[in-house]
């Protein structure tokens, strides 16, 4: 059974910090990996998928890499601003799965400090 | 975001009462899915949808039934509400060819 872990679970950092989140799975057979980010009473926000062949991707100041054989990924956020605030979890898409569902991590909650 | 939209917002009802939440999107994706979402135990997937009229169960379906009469619409119904389905109630749409998942903004639902 595919299981999503994400640590820490809470994490504090000064503006301008440069940060990286972990998420680590147990099973290397997915589709694809997807970081969403996840303000207080907020829906979710896609930020980057990566899909399996792929090593990495970026939006902006964000950068997702994925390393399928070690089932691990990191999302790397250069110079931190308070709006980065918010919790930011990962999610697979196993390929043994109808319908495409998700597995999700717990999430990491960051807090950026001015 | 696939312009994806969630109605009620909030609610609250009783013990044994009937709920349906509706999840509307504009995109005319394929897949829907209604996650809920509960300290300690994240996102769960209750059901989703391949198609109008084509369903199936997730991790989480016990009490719970969705229809899917048109594309854009995919309904979630608690038959007899309990107050162990007082969560947080996500829908989601599936789109393009890299399979990204959309999310709606969410209804947090309290049952008493």
């Amino acid at each position: 059974k595919q299981e999503v872990t994400q640590i820490p679970a809470a994490l504090s950092v000064p503006e301008g910090e440069n940060l990286v989140l972990n998420c680590s799975f147990t099973d290397s057979a997915i589709y694809n990996l997807q970081w969403f980010r996840q303000d207080p009473g907020k829906g979710l926000t896609s930020l980057l998928l990566i899909q399996s062949s792929q090593r990495e991707q970026t939006s902006g100041r964000l950068n997702a890499s994925l390393d399928k054989s070690s089932g691990r990924s990191t999302l790397y956020i250069a110079a931190s601003q308070p709006g980065d605030s918010a919790t930011y979890l990962c999610a697979v898409r196993p390929v043994d799965n109808q319908g495409g569902k998700l597995i999700f991590g717990q999430g990491t909650e960051l807090s950026v400090k001015p | 975001d696939a312009g994806i939209t969630q109605s009620p917002r909030h609610k609250v009802t009783e013990t044994g009462t009937p709920v349906t939440l509706r999840c509307h999107q504009t995109e005319n994706h394929r897949y829907m899915y209604w996650y809920r979402q509960d300290p300690g135990h994240g996102l769960r997937l209750i059901h989703y949808s391949y198609g109008v009229k084509d369903t199936d169960k997730g991790e989480v379906s016990d009490g719970y039934s969705v229809s899917r009469s048109k594309t854009e619409d995919f309904l979630l119904t608690l038959e007899s509400a309990t107050s162990s389905q007082t969560s947080v109630y996500f829908c989601a749409a599936q789109g393009g060819h890299s399979y990204e998942q959309y999310f709606g903004p969410g209804t947090r639902l309290t049952v008493t």
